[in-house]
């Protein structure tokens, strides 16, 4: 399953609303849908999983949201610490695959 | 809270061969499948191998596919990824990470590890 992550840069401010979109083909688990948080030199962190269902600890300006192919991460209001690349990840089948990641960078 | 631990990174030449482990501690480490992930330098991330609780069921990306073998001793609480035939493009970050139920799939990666450095140069 490829995932094609939208846009590959995104610039905006603290305090703007940031969208990242996820296409996939083919789905094969419509709710099989996670992302994730890397922040420089660190480990990716799980924020949002079965397409819309925050991980524990995350704050609830992370969402997720999705039908058919396109899936959607919306931080609602931007923090410093949010600049960071997202990835978006398939887990319905083999091979685990993950979008190319989208940076999230300070306009 | 969940702990997880890489080691057995360096620098393997061509061909060689290589061994990560991995522990887990904080949770029954046999309720869990796990996987491996790893990150070339400047890149995205990918999906190396995955295995069930039980280690009865593994699942391995086909670019690793015949080199790579992922096992688990639930004894020691540790996942190991044995890797052979190694190549220049397997040089990167790997990461372990935990799965949120006992099977591969349909379930996210909740817990990572720091990673652990795999270069193969001469």
């Amino acid at each position: 399953i490829v995932l094609t992550q939208s846009p590959g840069t995104l610039s905006l401010s603290p305090g703007e609303r940031a969208t990242v979109s996820c296409r996939a083909s083919p789905v094969i688990c419509p709710t099989c849908f996670a992302w994730y948080q890397q922040r420089p030199g660190q480990a990716p962190r799980l924020l949002i999983y079965d397409t819309s269902a925050r991980a524990t600890g995350i704050p609830d300006r992370f969402s997720g949201s999705g039908s058919g192919r396109d899936f959607t991460l919306t931080i609602s209001r931007l923090e410093p610490e949010d600049f960071a690349v997202y990835y978006c990840q398939q887990y319905g089948t083999s091979p685990i695959t993950f979008g190319q990641g989208t940076r999230l960078e300070t306009k | 809270e969940v702990q997880v631990l890489e080691s057995g990174g360096g620098l393997v030449q061509p061909g060689g061969s290589l061994r990560l482990s991995c522990t887990v501690s904080g949770v029954t480490f046999s309720d869990y499948a796990m996987s491996w992930v790893r990150q070339a330098p400047g890149k995205g991330l990918e999906w190396v191998s995955g295995i069930s609780g039980s280690g009865k069921d593994t699942f391995d990306a086909d670019s690793v596919k015949g080199r790579f073998t992922v096992s688990r001793d639930n004894s020691k609480n540790t996942l190991y990824l044995q890797m052979s035939s190694l190549r220049a493009e397997d040089t990167a970050v790997y990461y372990c990470a935990k799965l949120t139920a006992a099977i591969i799939f349909i379930t996210p990666l909740d817990s990572w590890g720091q990673g652990t450095l795999v270069t193969v140069s001469s």
